[in-house]
C-alpha cells in the first residue's frame, strides 16, 4: 500500500459544487502539504500543516480550505468549485526537523475537472 | 524569498546520449536542493538531494547533480539516457528557516529512438 494515499484519484464536477479531496499517510510524519500542479506552472503550495493544531496558507490559498483531522489525515476542500481550479492536486508529507524544509513524500495525485 | 528557475521547458535527447537539466536557484545562504521526477500519471519521486558536504550528489536511476555555489546552480546529469527516463523533472529549493520547498516549473524530457 502507498505511504501517502489520496482519494479520489479522479473527479469531474460542476461549477459551484463543493468538493473534498482527502489525504491519509502511514509514514508517521507531522508535516502535511497540499500542492496544485498546472501545465507549465510547476507545483504551487496551497496549504500546509505542521501538526493537528497548525494550519498555514501557501501562495495560492484563495478558494480553498483545509482540515487536519488527525496526524495522519489532511483534507482539502473547494467550497464552490470554479473551472480554473481544474488541476492535478498533490498531497505530500515530510518529517519535522530543525533544518527547515526537508524531503517531501508525495501521493499519486487527484485529478480534478470542474465543468 | 527563495526561487527556482528551470530554463528549459522541453528537452529532447536521443536514447544513449548524455543528459543535463539545468536548475538555478535564488537564496542568500546555503540552500537545500532537490530533484524530483514525475512519470506520466504518477506522483513525484525523489531522485536526489543536497543538504551539505560533497557538492556532487549521486541519486537513484543513475542520476547525479552538482551544487555550484558560484553559479547558484544544481544541474542534473545522466551519462546515458534510457527511454524509460522520459518524464517531467522538477528542481526544488528549501532552506534553514523556511518552512516549505519552492519548486521550479519543470522540464519535460523526451527521449527519441
Amino acid at each position: 500500500d502507498a505511504d501517502v494515499t489520496q482519494t479520489p484519484r479522479n473527479r469531474i464536477t460542476k461549477t459551484g459544487k463543493r468538493i473534498m479531496l482527502e489525504c491519509s499517510q502511514t509514514k508517521g510524519h507531522d508535516r502535511m502539504y497540499w500542492y496544485r500542479q498546472d501545465p507549465g506552472l510547476g507545483l504551487r503550495l496551497i496549504y500546509y500543516s505542521f501538526d493537528v493544531k497548525d494550519i498555514n496558507k501557501g501562495e495560492i490559498s484563495d478558494g480553498y480550505s483545509v482540515s487536519r483531522q488527525a496526524q495522519a489525515k489532511f483534507s482539502l476542500s473547494l467550497e464552490s468549485a470554479i473551472p480554473n481550479q481544474t488541476a492535478l492536486y498533490f498531497c505530500a508529507t515530510s518529517e519535522a526537523n530543525g533544518l527547515g524544509a526537508g524531503e517531501l513524500f508525495f501521493g499519486e495525485g487527484s485529478r480534478l475537472t470542474v465543468l | 524569498a527563495q526561487s527556482v528557475t528551470q530554463p528549459d521547458i522541453h528537452i529532447t535527447v536521443s536514447e544513449g546520449a548524455s543528459l543535463e537539466l539545468r536548475c538555478n536557484y535564488s537564496y542568500g545562504a546555503t540552500p537545500y536542493l532537490f530533484w524530483y521526477v514525475q512519470s506520466p500519471g504518477q506522483g513525484l519521486q525523489l531522485l536526489l538531494k543536497y543538504f551539505s558536504g560533497d557538492t556532487l550528489v549521486q541519486g537513484i536511476k543513475g542520476f547525479e547533480a552538482e551544487f555550484k555555489r558560484s553559479q547558484s546552480s544544481f544541474n542534473l546529469r545522466k551519462p546515458s539516457v534510457h527511454w524509460s527516463d522520459a518524464a517531467e523533472y522538477f528542481c526544488a529549493v528549501g532552506a534553514s528557516g523556511y518552512s516549505t520547498l519552492t519548486f521550479g516549473k519543470g522540464t519535460m524530457l523526451l527521449v527519441s529512438p
